[in-house]
């Protein structure tokens, strides 16, 4: 079967410090990778997405990028987090036709 | 992607049927709806999908009705535990459009 993981759980950075979120698919092959953001009591927020190794769509111009190594791994990072970061990251994957998305435990970002 | 619009929240008493409806005026010809639910600290998990009419599964029933321009959630006999976010996206169904999530619609369930 299929899963998902997503670490770390929860990290706290001071801004002006790096980051990166790393997210592995298992089980499958050639999936769509999707990092979102989700503020306090907000919706989600797409940031970025991939249909293949190399193949990234920003959705939303900000201070971050995502990068995708490998066929089942996807990384998001920044050279300088800033407090407007904050927020609670979740990377999904689903299959060839988005049917549905699966998501990942989620990483709570605090930049303080 | 065609615009959906949601109630921002809803409250209701347990055991009793929830429907939440959801605006989808431009809907394209080919676009699926689709419903996720999100509990807190977690991520959306599909319920349901559907493209016309009715479709059921063992978690809700979704209504389409002919001209496709809404769609309605249905949750039979809700708990507390229904408690959570819910989520209506339109959509082809194509490795090209990605999924974008609206700000969904709050519900809580009350003893």
């Amino acid at each position: 079967s299929q899963t998902i993981h997503q670490w770390p759980a929860t990290l706290v950075q001071p801004v002006g410090s790096p980051l990166s979120l790393e997210c592995t698919v298992e089980g499958t092959s050639n999936p769509n990778l999707y990092w979102y953001r989700q503020a306090a009591g907000r919706g989600l927020q797409l940031l970025f997405y991939s249909v293949g190794i190399g193949q990234i769509s920003s959705e939303v111009p900000q201070n971050l990028s995502a990068s995708r190594p490998q066929d089942r791994q996807f990384i998001l990072s920044s050279k300088k987090l800033l407090l407007s970061d904050s927020g609670f990251y979740l990377c999904a994957w689903s299959g060839p036709l988005n049917t549905e998305a699966f998501f990942g435990q989620g990483t709570r970002l605090t930049v303080v | 992607l065609a615009k959906t619009t949601q109630p921002i929240s809803m409250d209701s008493y347990e055991g009793q049927e929830v429907n939440i409806t959801c605006s989808h005026n431009n809907i394209a010809t080919n676009d699926y709806i689709t419903w996720y639910q999100q509990f807190p600290s977690q991520g959306p998990r599909f319920i349901i999908q559907g493209y016309k009419t009715k479709v059921t599964n063992e978690v809700a029933s979704l209504f389409i009705p002919a001209d496709r321009k809404s769609s309605t959630l249905s949750l039979p006999r809700v708990s507390l535990s229904d408690t959570a976010v819910y989520y209506c996206l339109t959509g082809l169904l194509s490795g090209n459009t990605p999924l974008v999530f609206g700000k969904g619609t709050r519900l809580s369930v009350i003893a």
